[in-house]
C-alpha cells in the first residue's frame, strides 16, 4: 500500500512565478491537509480538504495561495507570484477519516 | 494560536546512551503525539497518546501524556546511529479543531558512534 506522495520533491520558482504542489493521498484516504514548514521551525497548519470541498482554510494566506481537491485525481496546492518569504517545505497528510494523519515526503519550494 | 515548548533544541549524544526530551503547552491538549523526521523526508508518527496519564512504549521509545495534560515527555533507550534525526511533538488542543495539528519546532539528535 503505497504511502502519501508528493510532487514535485523540489521546486524552483523565480519571483512572480506559480507554483503547482501536487498531492496524492494513500488509497482509501478521503481527508487531505497541508502543512507549512519554515528552516527550523515545525509544521504549520494551512488547509484541510475532504474531496470537492475545503473544510477549514484558516492557515492559508489569504491572497495568492489556494488548494483544491477535485473528485479525480490528486490535491493541489497552488501559490501564484511566488516571493522569497514562500521558500520552504510542503507537506501534505492524509486520512481516512479525522484521526491519525500521515505524512508524505514533502516539496521542497526555493524562490530566487 | 497556540505555542508548543519542545526541548531541548538539540542533544549530540553516544551511541547507547538514552535520551529523554519533552513538550509543554501553556493550554491543556486533548492529544500528544510524536513524530521523527529524516532529512528530506516528511514526519513519521512514532507514537500517539490520548488520555491523561497514559505512558506508551513503541520498542525503545517511551511516551507520557502528563497527568496536567499541558506536557508530554519521549524518552529513548540505548541509542542508535539510525535514531538521528529531528524529534517534533504535536498535539491537539482542548476545544480546538480534532484534525488542526499543533507542532513543536522540534529537537534534533545526533548520536556519535
Amino acid at each position: 500500500n503505497a504511502g502519501v506522495m508528493q510532487n514535485p520533491r523540489h521546486l524552483v520558482r523565480r519571483r512572480g512565478q506559480e507554483a503547482r504542489l501536487r498531492c496524492s493521498p494513500m488509497k482509501g484516504h478521503s481527508h487531505v491537509y497541508w502543512y507549512r514548514q519554515l528552516p527550523e521551525e515545525g509544521l504549520k497548519f494551512m488547509v484541510y480538504l475532504q474531496k470537492e470541498n475545503i473544510i477549514d482554510e484558516s492557515g492559508m494566506p489569504k491572497e495568492r495561495f489556494s488548494a483544491e481537491f477535485p473528485k479525480e485525481g490528486p490535491s493541489i496546492l497552488r501559490i501564484q507570484q511566488v516571493v522569497r518569504g514562500d521558500s520552504a517545505a510542503y507537506f501534505c497528510a492524509s486520512s481516512p477519516k479525522e484521526e491519525t494523519q500521515y505524512f508524505g515526503p514533502g516539496t521542497r519550494l526555493l524562490v530566487l | 494560536g497556540q505555542q508548543l515548548n519542545q526541548s531541548p533544541q538539540s542533544m549530540f549524544i553516544q551511541e547507547g546512551e538514552d535520551v529523554s526530551m519533552n513538550c509543554t503547552s501553556s493550554s491543556i491538549f486533548n492529544t500528544w503525539l510524536w513524530y521523527k523526521q529524516d532529512p528530506g523526508e516528511g514526519p513519521v508518527l512514532l507514537i500517539a497518546l490520548y488520555k491523561a496519564g497514559e505512558l506508551t512504549s513503541n520498542g525503545r521509545l517511551t511516551a507520557q501524556f502528563g497527568i496536567t495534560r499541558k506536557d508530554s515527555f519521549l524518552n529513548i533507550s540505548a541509542s542508535i546511529p539510525s535514531d538521528v534525526g529531528i524529534y517534533f511533538c504535536a498535539g491537539q488542543p482542548l476545544g480546538g479543531s480534532n484534525y488542526k495539528l499543533t507542532f513543536g519546532k522540534g529537537t534534533l539528535l545526533t548520536v556519535n558512534p
